[in-house]
């Protein structure tokens, strides 16, 4: 149990056009889920907190006007990179928390690679 | 923003060797303490959530320890085998973060000869 599925896993997109990564929980609501990057040889960088019906909480740095969070329902968030640039390119993972189970840990997509020309 | 560091960067071992690695994190404000395996084309896994001083937790032939008065984590995989290579990452949310909210270290790979 406790699945999160992401797409797409891969994308290569233009300079100056959007991108849309979906974050899907497929058995269980999550209220909250994380938006994570990683540069190469570089940890996992928390880029913003998506709740549920309400505004994202993003990580100081990170600029919400270029990585528009949406959490429209308890099983899906998606994370849109709007005119993208070379320098945005990067590995993109989301993860979640089961609803109301404390300290637990979160389970992970398989993460997007974007490639922006 | 926590900072969260492990060592060492990667680790070479040969089949059958136990190894163990180590993440350290700020002892003030602890809240929890998450270890992750995280294989190549598959998402990270956990492996262990652990809160408690001097908590121990065992998962096969994989263990963990805890020491929050001085901030540090070891993991130690006994008996390594081929399907124990992976990057294993260690990650806390530190006192009063959202539960889930969580500060990386950039992990250990792990490759395990056979």
């Amino acid at each position: 149990g406790a699945v999160v599925s992401q797409h797409p896993s891969r994308v290569i997109c233009k300079s100056g056009t959007s991108v849309k990564i979906e974050c899907r929980s497929l058995d269980f609501q999550a209220t909250t889920m994380f938006w994570y990057r990683q540069f190469p040889k570089q940890s996992l960088m928390l880029m913003a907190t998506s709740n549920e019906g309400s505004k994202a909480t993003y990580e100081q740095g990170v600029e919400k006007d270029k990585f528009l969070i949406n959490h429209a329902s308890l099983t899906l968030s998606t994370l849109t990179v709007t005119s993208a640039h070379p320098e945005d390119s990067s590995f993109y993972i989301c993860s979640a928390r089961v609803t109301g189970q404390g300290n637990s840990p979160l389970h992970f997509g398989n993460g997007t690679r974007l490639t922006v020309t | 923003i926590l900072n969260v560091e492990q060592s060492p960067q990667s680790l070479h071992v040969q089949e059958g060797d136990s190894t163990n690695f180590t993440c350290s994190f700020p002892s003030s404000n602890f809240y929890a303490l998450h270890w992750y395996r995280w294989e190549t084309a598959k998402s990270p896994e956990a492996l262990f959530v652990m809160t408690l001083n001097g908590d121990e937790k065992k998962k096969g032939r994989i263990s963990a320890t805890l020491n929050t008065k001085e901030g540090y984590s070891y993991l130690y995989i006994k008996g390594s085998q081929p399907e124990d290579s992976a990057t294993y990452l260690c990650a806390s949310p530190g006192r009063g973060s959202t539960l889930g909210r969580l500060y990386f270290g950039r992990g250990t790979q792990l490759t395990v000869w056979p």
